[in-house]
């Protein structure tokens, strides 16, 4: 089946420092790839996307690729502020016809902390 | 637009009492669904709809019960609560059912005792 693995956290940085989640999936088929983002005590939004192989989302300073050779989608800023202290999903989506077809997929979520 | 929104924002249950966790979005979104977020689990589907009068079960459906008789109203049932039901429950919704973007409500913090 479709399956997301991302890093396990907590990550916990300084301000400024340089940011990468790992992400890998496993898919049959040729998925969407997703990054949301869960800000303390709030619902999730999506953070970025990317639909075919090689396409890059970008975002809030945040980008990811999507590498088919690696299965990968890797989550990366240069420079990470408090204000991104928040909890990362990766998701996958595939599926076709509707219904019963339709599945998101959701890693396990890694929790990042900035320290001023 | 208030986008989607949900209610309770907590509730507290003891076993086996039962209730109904409301979902609401005023998007004019065909696809709503429901998640449950459990530590180190991530978020797994319970329910979905694709349309009014269209449901069907997720990853973990057992205990829940969900209708769609509106576009904009999507409330999901737990029937008899149990301890393994206490979780944040998500409720989301997108223009399709292959929408790139889910929205998310802000969550229901439920504890069954």
């Amino acid at each position: 089946g479709n399956s997301v693995t991302q890093m396990e956290g907590p990550v916990t940085l300084s301000e400024e420092a340089f940011l990468t989640i790992n992400c890998t999936y496993t898919a049959t088929g040729y998925p969407s790839l997703f990054w949301y983002v869960q800000y303390p005590g709030e619902g999730l939004q999506l953070l970025l996307k990317a639909t075919k192989a090689d396409d890059k989302g970008s975002n809030k300073g945040f980008e990811a690729t999507y590498r088919k050779e690696t299965t990968s989608f890797h989550l990366e800023k240069g420079s990470v502020q408090v204000s991104d202290s928040a909890v990362y999903f990766c998701a996958l989506s595939i599926g076709s016809g509707g219904g019963s077809n339709y599945k998101l997929t959701f890693g396990k979520g890694t929790l990042l902390t900035v320290n001023p | 637009n208030a986008g989607v929104t949900q209610t309770p924002k907590f509730q507290v249950l003891k076993t086996g009492q039962s209730m109904t966790l409301q979902c609401a979005q005023d998007m004019n979104h065909e696809y709503m669904s429901w998640y449950r977020q459990d530590p180190g689990m991530g978020l797994r589907l319970i329910h979905y709809s694709v349309g009014a009068g269209i449901t069907d079960q997720g990853e973990v459906p057992n205990g829940y019960n969900v209708s769609r008789s509106t576009t904009e109203d999507f409330p999901l049932r737990l029937l008899s609560a149990a301890p393994s039901q206490t979780s944040v429950y998500f409720c989301a919704s997108s223009y399709q059912w292959d929408s790139d973007e889910q929205y998310f409500g802000p969550g229901t913090r439920l504890t069954v005792t």
